[in-house]
């Protein structure tokens, strides 16, 4: 699976748009962006998934550039409950030998202020 | 709530003692996946299972075993306990209608182990 990289650490505003970058310039044809967080002493939370297309549920929204080389997630309205730590993680959701395995790098740990 | 148990939630050891950690899950899911937390090193994979009677390494299995004799239960045991074995573990499901596995995993809420 494509490695992926992204800034340590971001501050974000209550209220404002958190727009977190992931850059996967390794990506292959059939690798999908995956975005998790995890709130302090918490298991991960799955947030959003894409291949190609932009993508939009109740919690986020996913845009990736159209050469898939990086990614950006976008909270459209921070609040305090959103600090955490979001990790990108790219793989592909073919069968075989993947079997769903992820593998979670360091990640952003943002915080969000009042 | 995605249906996921561990047990114990916290447990203190000492070196050299045999640790079973359980994960439960309600939803007869096939894929399940054992993971450590270590500050500085993020979640690494240690075992998976695809399967009743399927299991597989992950990136970290040195010192730790694995058995799913039932769907629903995903045991993760540490044969003799070292301090570096402590860590937070996580248990994760893969959801998926289709029976094959995608990446949108479910945790559970973490086994906190100490080994003195």
């Amino acid at each position: 699976d494509a490695k992926t990289t992204q800034p340590p650490s971001m501050d974000c505003a209550e209220g404002r748009a958190a727009n977190l970058p992931c850059n996967h310039s390794t990506i292959s044809g059939n690798e999908y962006v995956y975005w998790y967080r995890q709130i302090h002493s918490q298991g991960p939370q799955y947030i959003i998934h894409g291949l190609k297309n932009n993508e939009t549920n109740e919690m986020a929204s996913l845009i990736i550039t159209e050469d898939r080389k990086s990614s950006t997630l976008i909270l459209p309205h921070a609040t305090l409950r959103d600090t955490a730590v979001y990790y990108c993680i790219v793989r592909t959701n073919a069968g075989g030998t993947s079997y769903g395995k992820l593998t979670f790098g360091q990640g952003t740990i943002l915080t969000v202020h009042p | 709530d995605a249906g996921i148990t561990q047990s114990p939630r916290h447990k203190v050891t000492e070196t050299g003692t045999p640790v079973t950690l359980r994960c439960h899950q309600t939803e007869n899911h096939r894929y399940m996946y054992w993971y450590r937390q270590d500050p500085g090193h993020g979640l690494r994979l240690i075992h998976y299972s695809y399967g009743v009677k399927d299991t597989d390494k992950g990136e970290v299995s040195d010192g730790y075993s694995v058995s799913r004799s039932k769907t629903e239960d995903f045991l993760l045991t540490l044969e003799s306990a070292t301090s570096s074995q402590t860590s937070v573990y996580f248990c994760a499901i893969s959801k998926t209608p289709s029976g094959s596995a995608t990446g949108e995993l479910f945790f559970g809420e973490g086994s906190r182990l100490t080994v003195l």
